[in-house]
């Protein structure tokens, strides 16, 4: 069975600065997809960035950078130039790509980041 | 703009009713959506897998009599908690999986439901 790690409740960083969010995975399947999303208090989930297990080059979007390591099967996030609106909790996920999977996604505990000002 | 539409946002309610959930995906045809539990501070709990014209595969632990799942057309899934009481109160999200690409599930904003 997939399980995914995260293992910071909580972090800090200062406005301005970067920080970076642990991710490790568990899975024997070979084609999966890994996801990051962010929970604000407001509830919603916000998708940040997706890597797929056959990708080559490490996902970016705008601000977000996914540290992919398939050997060492980690997939940490990184926030460049923190802002305010940042703080959230955010989460890593695991889709397996087989059919037998049904695509559901697997979720870690999740970091509750705190941005200060 | 939102792709996935729940309603409602939020539901307080007394002990013993049944609460409907609708989950819509509005430009995309889903046959899979997915219904999902979290606590305070805690992450999402997948409670089932809803297919289009089939019956919903619950994860280990979750009532089926208790949490109603139906989808009834491509594009709405709804979730029933019947005789809702005040352990079931909880944020319920459901989301959908978009097949025409590799696209993540996309979510809708979630209920907030309060049995008293």
């Amino acid at each position: 069975a997939q399980k995914i790690t995260q293992t910071q409740p909580g972090m800090f960083v200062q406005e301005k600065e970067a920080v970076t969010l642990d991710c490790t995975y568990d899975t024997s399947d070979p084609s999966y997809g890994l996801f990051w999303y962010k929970q604000p208090s407001s509830g919603e989930m916000i998708f940040l960035i997706y890597q797929g297990s056959y990708d080559q080059q490490n996902a970016t979007e705008g601000r977000y950078s996914l540290n992919f390591q398939k050997a060492r099967k980690s997939a940490n996030l990184v926030i460049s130039a923190s802002q305010l609106g940042d703080s959230a909790m955010y989460f890593c996920a695991m889709r397996l790509n087989s059919g037998g999977s049904n695509y559901k996604l697997t979720f870690g505990k999740g970091t509750l980041l705190t941005v200060n000002p | 703009g939102a792709v996935v539409s729940q309603h409602p946002s939020r539901v307080i309610c007394k002990s013993g009713t049944s609460v409907k959930i609708e989950c819509r995906s509005l430009d995309f045809q889903a046959t899979t959506m997915f219904w999902y539990r979290q606590f305070p501070k805690q992450s999402l709990m997948l409670m089932a897998t809803s297919n289009e014209g089939s019956k919903a595969t619950y994860e280990q632990g979750v009532e089926k009599d208790k949490f109603l799942i139906n989808h009834a057309s491509l594009t709405l899934s709804t979730l029933t908690v019947t005789s809702a009481h005040p352990e079931d109160s909880s944020f319920y999200i459901c989301s959908a999986r978009d097949p025409r690409s590799n696209q993540p599930q996309h979510f809708g904003d979630g209920t907030r439901l309060s049995i008293l």
